[in-house]
């Protein structure tokens, strides 16, 4: 299995409260992305990054901002966390490098956010 | 505008049996597709792939065919397992971009 942890694993917060999750992986792989889980949504891209301090919008960023300063280390930040934002968050990492291979990505547990 | 879908949330099959689940796309500059397995409480896992210049992809008891005229995929279970029990998303991408777009995903249940 690929290294990739999430951390906390599990968070209640309010509304109106700044919230960083963190996505912690071993394998140096240079793609690293943020999706959220929702009933009758499926998976949806919230950000994602193709090195450190590269980062690019996915189809849901409004509300959330990222940053990666390492290559090991990718944090999903909620500036003000509302309730719209209760989700399962999903970080996930790719071996990627472009020309004729997929993006395969391998995921991590998952992050369970409650925002009351 | 969803550019991959999966038009069915749910598929029960008989043990032994044959299970088949469908997904579509919209954009044909998806030059390659993926099929991932999601367990309760756990994180996606890839299951299979298939790139555009082919047309079915086997891996032991999982299938992939492709229909680039159609924009469609389907996977196939031969035989189905109660363990195969999981939610199964269709992702597609293309090979300058780095990422996939996700379906919403079936539930497959196979019954004992």
């Amino acid at each position: 299995d690929a290294g990739i942890t999430q951390s906390p694993r599990h968070k209640v917060t309010e509304t109106g409260t700044p919230v960083t999750l963190r996505c912690h992986q071993t394998e140096n792989h240079r793609y690293m992305y943020w999706y959220r889980q929702d009933p009758g949504h499926g998976l949806r891209l919230i950000h994602y990054s193709y090195g450190v301090k590269d980062t690019d919008k996915g189809e849901v960023s409004d509300g959330y901002s990222v940053s990666r300063s390492k290559t090991e280390d990718f944090l999903l930040t909620l500036e003000s966390a509302t309730s719209s934002q209760t989700s399962v968050y999903f970080c996930a990492i790719s071996p990627w490098s472009g020309g004729a291979s997929t993006d395969t990505q391998y995921f991590g547990p998952g992050t369970r956010l409650t925002v009351l | 505008d969803q550019q991959v879908k999966q038009n069915s949330p749910s598929l029960s099959v008989q043990e032994g049996r044959i299970s088949i689940l469908n997904c579509d796309y919209t954009n044909s500059m998806f030059d390659y597709f993926l099929w991932y397995k999601k367990y309760p409480a756990e994180g996606p896992t890839f299951l299979i792939s298939i790139s555009s210049i082919k047309d079915k992809n086997e891996d032991g008891r999982f299938t992939v065919f492709l229909n680039k005229s159609a924009k469609h995929l389907s996977l196939h279970i031969v035989p189905s397992q109660p363990g195969d029990s999981a939610v199964y998303f269709c992702a597609a991408g293309n090979t300058n971009a780095g990422k996939s777009t996700f379906g919403d995903g079936t539930t497959l249940t196979v019954k004992p």
